[in-house]
């Protein structure tokens, strides 16, 4: 079993649509990675987070510790938002050396107008 | 910004050849990683560096090596490539230790 599962892997939504991206853990961490990938490979960082809720422009990211649980919503979602969105999870501690990401394997989205 | 960059977007070799990736991170940042991408796998770490000349294995790093000799280019090389490694490779550096990772742009190699 994937330390990291993503749901759904492909997601298919109109334009103006309110979006919703969920990811799973199962270890322990101290941070969470929520990152975008556009067609031809480059990859950005979204948000980064151990608790509660962060909050860029159109894009919210909520994790839930106890629970294990992260989302990544996307409102008014518009054919530009269309990419791959991966989570990843950060272990050990923060700060540590041999800290490293484990990564999901993505979920696709398709925006249409 | 940060700007990490790699040597080829696109990379065709025959297998047994050396091969060696380039990265190149602007922001004097400690940490270096080497990535590779899989349809149905996700990313998984090769090897990463958190000084010159330091390195750590990742989760698969059998048939690679790495080489850090300045602190701005961190160098991935396939001994004698073989089919199998044909993948997208990404690099990415970090200031801190569990700090947001900046990426490059990908190298896509298809080893024949």
């Amino acid at each position: 079993k994937n330390e990291v599962e993503q749901s759904p892997q492909n997601l298919t939504a109109q334009e103006g649509e309110f979006i919703t991206i969920n990811c799973s853990y199962s270890v322990g961490i101290s941070a969470l990675h929520w990152l975008q990938q556009h067609p031809g490979g480059g990859i950005v960082s979204l948000f980064m987070l151990s608790s509660g809720k962060k909050k860029h422009g159109r894009l919210i990211a909520t994790i839930n510790i106890q629970e294990k649980h992260s989302s990544l919503h996307i409102t008014a979602s518009h054919p530009r938002d269309s990419a791959v969105y991966i989570c990843a999870v950060g272990t050990p501690p923060l700060g540590r050396r041999n800290y490293k990401l484990t990564f999901g394997k993505g979920t696709l989205l398709t925006v249409n107008p | 910004d940060v700007k990490v960059t790699q040597s080829s977007r696109y990379l065709v070799k025959r297998t047994g050849e050396k091969v060696f990736l380039e990265c190149v991170q602007d922001m004097d940042h400690e940490n270096m990683f080497w990535y590779r991408q899989d349809p149905g796998l996700g990313l998984r770490l090769i090897y990463f560096s958190y000084d010159v000349k330091m390195k750590e294995k990742g989760d698969i790093p059998e048939g690679y090596s790495v080489s850090r000799e300045k602190k701005e280019r961190f160098s991935l090389i396939l001994e004698s490539a073989s089919t199998n490694q044909t993948s997208m490779y990404l690099c990415a550096s970090s200031l801190d230790y569990g700090g947001t990772q900046y990426f490059g742009p990908g190298t896509r190699l298809l080893v024949l």
